[in-house]
């Protein structure tokens, strides 16, 4: 089965640089989250999207933004990037905003600023 | 606010014991509690998705159950294997938010062949 894509996996950015994650849902999900885990951390929410609005947010720096395209895939900006800013970054999706609908999660992408 | 816990941080068990991890959250009125394994630098693989009006779910030799009245759940693992061996996570989405999680920090469990 189809499972949340994200690219690129691993990436290398020094301060200040900027970068974009991109996520491709699971196909007919409409509903895209953005999670931010720290070494040793567990996940913190950043932000969602559903049917290509912003549906939440958390704790997401306003050096960040992100957006959810027609094709309902989701793309996260980073920029004036920080060592702080290393981190996995993960995307999930799911189908609808309803509550009973299991979140999935993609593999993550590896952030690493020098 | 919306924290979880998660007890014990880690667990190291001989192959074959059946084993508890607990899970406690301090706000009650949640949607649904949502039981994660993941493997280190990889991502999160759902296990089960317990809705606030269940008691319990069952996947094969795991069974999840939530007490939303005292606000914990236990994921039991019958007959562990070295392959269990990863950090689970349990997260809950509640707070008038249908899209958030907030994790617990996890257990780490390593079952020794």
């Amino acid at each position: 089965a189809a499972g949340v894509i994200q690219s690129p996996r691993h990436l290398i950015k020094e301060k200040r640089e900027t970068a974009t994650l991109k996520c491709y849902p699971i196909p007919r999900h409409d509903t895209v989250y953005w999670y931010q885990q720290g070494p040793g951390q567990d996940p913190q929410f950043l932000i969602s999207f559903y049917e290509k609005m912003q549906s939440d947010k958390g704790s997401i720096p306003d050096r960040f933004s992100a957006q959810q395209f027609s094709d309902y895939h989701s793309e996260l900006n980073m920029s004036s990037l920080e060592l702080g800013d290393s981190a996995l970054y993960f995307c999930a999706s799911s189908l609808a905003a309803g509550v009973g609908n299991t979140i999935y999660f993609g593999e993550g992408s590896w952030l690493t600023v020098v | 606010k919306q924290e979880v816990t998660q007890i014990p941080a880690a667990l190291s068990v001989p192959e074959g014991e059946n084993l508890v991890l607990n899970c406690s959250f301090t706000d009650s009125a949640i949607y649904n509690l949502q039981w994660f394994r993941q493997d280190p630098g990889k991502g999160l693989t759902s296990l089960l998705l317990i809705q606030s009006s269940q008691r319990e779910q069952t996947s094969g030799r795991l069974n999840a159950s939530l007490d939303k009245s005292s606000g914990r759940s236990t994921l039991y693992i019958a007959a562990s294997q070295p392959g269990d061996s990863a950090t689970y996570l349990c997260a809950v989405r509640s707070g008038g938010s249908n899209y958030k999680l907030t994790f617990g920090k996890g257990t780490l469990l390593t079952v020794n062949p």
